[in-house]
């Protein structure tokens, strides 16, 4: 099946500091990537659709100030948490469909001190 | 009522069991119906997919649709105990590529 590669798999971090997630697509070409977050033991909860060459799409409720997306190639998109506060500290997801199958990355555990 | 409904479990079964995963959903529109395994702290992967109704088979496990009953089924054979993971069915529409995920079942599988 097809790789998406997700880095880094953890970062810890102060309070108030911004941090870049990366997801790529190693194989194939994704015009649209997804960013869930995920709370322990709970399903994946979608924040937003990252576009290539456009603005991402925020799920509501999400503040799209906090979570900054580019998805400037079509097999990068990143996701910057700016300004992280412990209240961020979480595990995010991307994935990016080939087709009608969405292919996940390994995830990224963010702790914010 | 959720448009995807999944058991949460915990399931915890012996090795070698034949175990049977299952969701029920709402929107007549889904078409495509995967099954993902993910384990603690890691990625979700995938595990099978179809599209419509029908039965699909890989090695230990076999997907079921029932469109008409709006039901989908995981069934594991010969379950181990690295199958003890969290299991999400997961759907989505011609419509849009956004999947539509059950809370996930976790399952258990002891020696």
């Amino acid at each position: 099946g097809a790789v998406v590669s997700q880095h880094p798999s953890r970062v810890i971090c102060k309070s108030g500091t911004s941090v870049k997630i990366e997801c790529r697509s190693l194989d194939f070409q994704a015009t649209t990537m997804f960013w869930y977050r995920q709370f322990p033991k709970q399903s994946l909860m979608l924040m937003a659709t990252s576009n290539e060459g456009s603005k991402a799409t925020y799920e509501q409720g999400v503040e799209k100030d906090k979570f900054l997306i580019n998805h400037a190639s079509l097999t990068l998109s990143t996701l910057t948490v700016t300004s992280a506060h412990p209240e961020d500290s979480s595990f995010y997801i991307c994935s990016a469909p080939a087709g009608y199958i969405q292919y996940f990355g390994a995830g990224t555990r963010l702790s914010v001190l | 009522q959720k448009e995807v409904e999944q058991d949460p479990g915990p399931l915890s079964v012996p090795e070698g069991a034949i175990v049977s995963l299952n969701c029920t959903y709402s929107n007549s529109a889904f078409q495509y119906f995967m099954w993902y395994r993910q384990y603690s702290r890691k990625g979700p992967e995938l595990l099978m997919y179809t599209y419509s109704s029908g039965n699909k088979e890989d090695g230990r496990f076999t997907a079921q649709v029932d469109k008409s009953s709006k039901y989908i089924s995981l069934f594991i054979r010969d379950s181990q105990p690295s199958d003890s993971a969290t299991y999400l069915c997961a759907m989505s529409s011609q419509e849009t590529d956004k999947l539509i995920f059950g809370t996930g079942t976790r399952l258990q599988v002891f020696p």
